[in-house]
């Protein structure tokens, strides 16, 4: 199982909304709603910020959104905040494993 | 508060063994599957093993199978990984993180503990 592609790198000013890809195949993202984003902050444990797709955890910002179209997932980081700066990991379920990540994409403020 | 907190990490050479501790609280811990992710340095979350509720399902990444195994113990609150032929790749942050359904997500992640292989 290969992991889910991102781009390793998406950058904007504050203010501005930015959008994480990830992509994948029918037997992960393509076939199934269980679609996950987590944040990571250099030396920190992850933090789950959306599931399924597009649901929110309790306490994360509503400027977090999940979407996905065909085998494409994407998290969009809308009204960027300096302290959105840090690591993204998608991550599905799988027919093959139970569980892939994505590549991460380390997101920059400028 | 949901806790998970890891232990038994640490220098180990290769082809050695050790075993990962995650003890967790502040939720019924049978009514969760739970499961470990690693990070080694400077690289991206692995997805490493979970187990169902009861502890009769197991799955693991095709590159640690044969060699680890995860298990828990309800009683005790707890889930293990034992790691056995161990080798420098498998060197990384390892993660307990709580699943609520198995294949859905990790809702909750302990803090982390390293493991490095070398001689």
């Amino acid at each position: 199982q290969s992991a889910l592609t991102q781009p390793a790198s998406v950058s904007g000013s504050p203010g501005q909304s930015i959008t994480i890809s990830c992509s994948g195949t029918t037997s992960d993202i393509g076939g199934y709603n269980f679609v996950s984003w987590f944040q990571q902050h250099p030396g920190k444990a992850p933090k789950l910020i959306i599931y399924d797709v597009s649901d929110r955890p309790s306490g994360v910002s509503s400027r977090f959104s999940g979407s996905k179209s065909g085998n494409t997932a994407s998290l969009t980081i809308s009204g960027l905040q300096a302290e959105d700066e840090a690591d993204y990991y998608c991550n599905s379920y799988t027919t093959t494993t139970l569980y892939v990540f994505g590549t991460g994409t380390k997101v920059t403020v400028l | 508060e949901v806790q998970l907190v890891e232990s038994g990490g640490g220098l180990v050479q290769p082809g050695g063994s050790l075993r990962l501790s995650c003890v967790a609280s502040g939720f019924t811990f049978s009514s969760y599957w739970m499961g470990w992710v690693r990070q080694a340095p400077g690289k991206g979350l692995e997805w490493v093993a979970d187990i169902n509720k009861d502890g009769s399902g197991k799955y693991y990444v095709d590159s640690v199978k044969g060699r680890f195994t995860i298990s828990r113990d309800n009683a005790k609150d707890s889930v293990y990984l034992q790691m056995n032929s161990l080798r420098a790749e498998d060197t990384a942050v390892y993660y307990c993180a709580r699943d609520p359904e198995g294949g859905l997500t990790f809702d909750y992640w302990g803090q982390g503990n390293l493991v490095t292989v070398s001689s």
